[in-house]
């Protein structure tokens, strides 16, 4: 089953944060955030494993809820490289990821 | 340099041709996947394998076939039978541990005419 993100788009000033939702209806043993530029292969940003953790690197940090299935994405202070579109992509079993991704959420800044 | 390679980059193909995309990768990853994604959407799973000469069918496989005879290497073809194969395909792979990222190809742009 497909997770669902929220919000769809979002358009936002440079400076500005963002937090994009990822839920799911089953139980999820790992989530993985990526973002892709338009016609470009996705960008690996960070995965999240089973048990609650939250990470982060620069600006861009996530969580991960194991009792709601759901996880989000923070871009704090967004800069114009931050555009594109994210996709989480989930996995409920340990082992070989047969990801199964959202829609996407399309991120645009704007100077 | 290690990564995934896929070729061509754009793909023109007449209705009823079957078709080859080629997946490359030189990590020593065991895993390697086939997505399919169309304007605005999500990537849909195609195909998937975790070691050579397995492979499991994805949530869309109807219309593909794939093969695995070499760690390096999982072609994805596109049959007649594939209704609307004007798409972008992306190949991935990882290390089948289930804590990795997957690394994605820069993908096949394939269009029917």
């Amino acid at each position: 089953q497909q997770p669902v993100q929220s919000p769809q788009a979002v358009i936002l000033r440079e400076g500005e944060d963002a937090v994009i939702n990822c839920s799911s209806s089953k139980a999820l043993y790992s989530v993985h955030w990526y973002r892709q530029k338009h016609g470009e292969a996705p960008v690996f940003l960070m995965i999240l494993l089973k048990g609650g953790e939250q990470k982060g690197h620069d600006k861009i940090s996530a969580s991960f809820n194991e009792k709601k299935q759901q996880s989000s994405l923070y871009l704090t202070a967004s800069q114009l490289s931050y555009s594109g579109t994210y996709f989480c992509g989930t996995s409920v079993i340990q082992g070989a990821q047969k990801l199964v991704f959202g829609q996407g959420t399309r991120l645009t800044i704007n100077p | 340099d290690g990564g995934i390679t896929q070729s061509p980059k754009y793909l023109f193909r007449k209705e009823g041709q079957n078709v080859t995309l080629s997946c490359e990768q030189n990590l020593n990853h065991d895993a390697m996947y086939w997505y399919r994604q169309d304007p605005g959407q999500g990537l849909r799973l195609i195909y998937y394998s975790q070691i050579v000469n397995d492979f499991q069918k994805g949530d869309i496989a109807e219309g593909y076939s794939v093969s695995r005879e070499k760690k390096e290497s999982f072609p994805l073809t596109v049959t007649s039978a594939q209704k609307n194969p004007t798409a972008f395909y992306l190949c991935a792979s990882d290390d089948s541990l289930g804590y990795n990222e997957q690394f994605f190809g820069p993908g096949t742009r394939l269009t029917v005419l």
